[in-house]
């Protein structure tokens, strides 16, 4: 257990609706990265943030939107669905300090399946 | 650009060998981490090992090695005394810290199968 948590594990939703993805950081760490997981993409990074505010962007798609909020966890928004988006969503963390030899640890991930 | 490259998607090995698995990259940054992340069945990320650009020696975590070829940009992955549970996709992942991002650029991965 890496001491990620996300909700839900599995979300089936249709196209053309909207999706909100939940991750709870590791104890202590400030940064929290999203990645998603497909058969034709791989993994890629999406989007990170580091105490609340935004550090870096990845292919992170428009119709996609991020956050984290003041206790640290943060909530990946995903809107007109489309087929291509199901995909795995994981959401990892690193320590608190911001240094660049610590690993980051993932969550279980979300499954995302969109008809 | 960075970019890390996986060669092999699928790997088999008796259970008991050891087995290498290939990781290649690309950076022009002379600060760099890298790792290897297991992926099960289950679909979890799991951490594996990690190489820092500026450590002098290979790192070890139990039966997992890294051969770090610094000049030939590689960082294959040794799994020693292969085990059933060693079944799984693995990833070799790069991090750099331009502009204080943190994120993971991941290979293709690789499939390793043990056979008993």
């Amino acid at each position: 257990d890496s001491g990620v948590t996300q909700t839900p594990k599995h979300l089936i939703t249709a196209t053309g609706q909207r999706v909100t993805l939940r991750c709870s950081p590791r104890s202590g760490d400030l940064s929290v990265y999203w990645y998603q997981q497909s058969l034709d993409q791989g993994l890629q990074f999406l989007i990170q943030y580091y105490n609340g505010e935004e550090r870096a962007k990845g292919n992170i798609l428009e119709r996609f939107s991020a956050q984290q909020f003041p206790d640290l966890h943060s909530e990946l928004n995903l809107s007109s669905l489309e087929l291509g988006d199901s995909a795995l969503y994981f959401c990892a963390s690193s320590v608190s300090e911001d240094r660049p030899t610590y690993e980051q640890y993932f969550g279980p991930g979300t499954r995302l399946t969109v008809t | 650009a960075q970019k890390i490259t996986q060669t092999q998607p699928g790997m088999f090995v008796q259970e008991k060998e050891a087995v290498t698995l290939d990781c290649t990259y690309d950076t022009s940054d002379p600060s760099y981490g890298l790792f290897w992340y297991k992926q099960p069945s289950s679909g979890e990320m799991i951490f594996l090992i990690y190489q820092g650009s500026y450590d002098q020696q290979n790192a070890t975590e139990g039966r997992y090695s890294l051969n770090f070829q610094k000049a030939r940009k590689s960082a294959n992955l040794v799994i020693s005394a292969s085990q059933l549970g060693d079944s799984a996709m693995y990833f070799c992942a790069m991090r750099d810290y331009k502009g204080g991002a943190n994120n993971l650029f991941f290979g293709t991965g690789t499939r390793l199968t043990v056979i008993p």
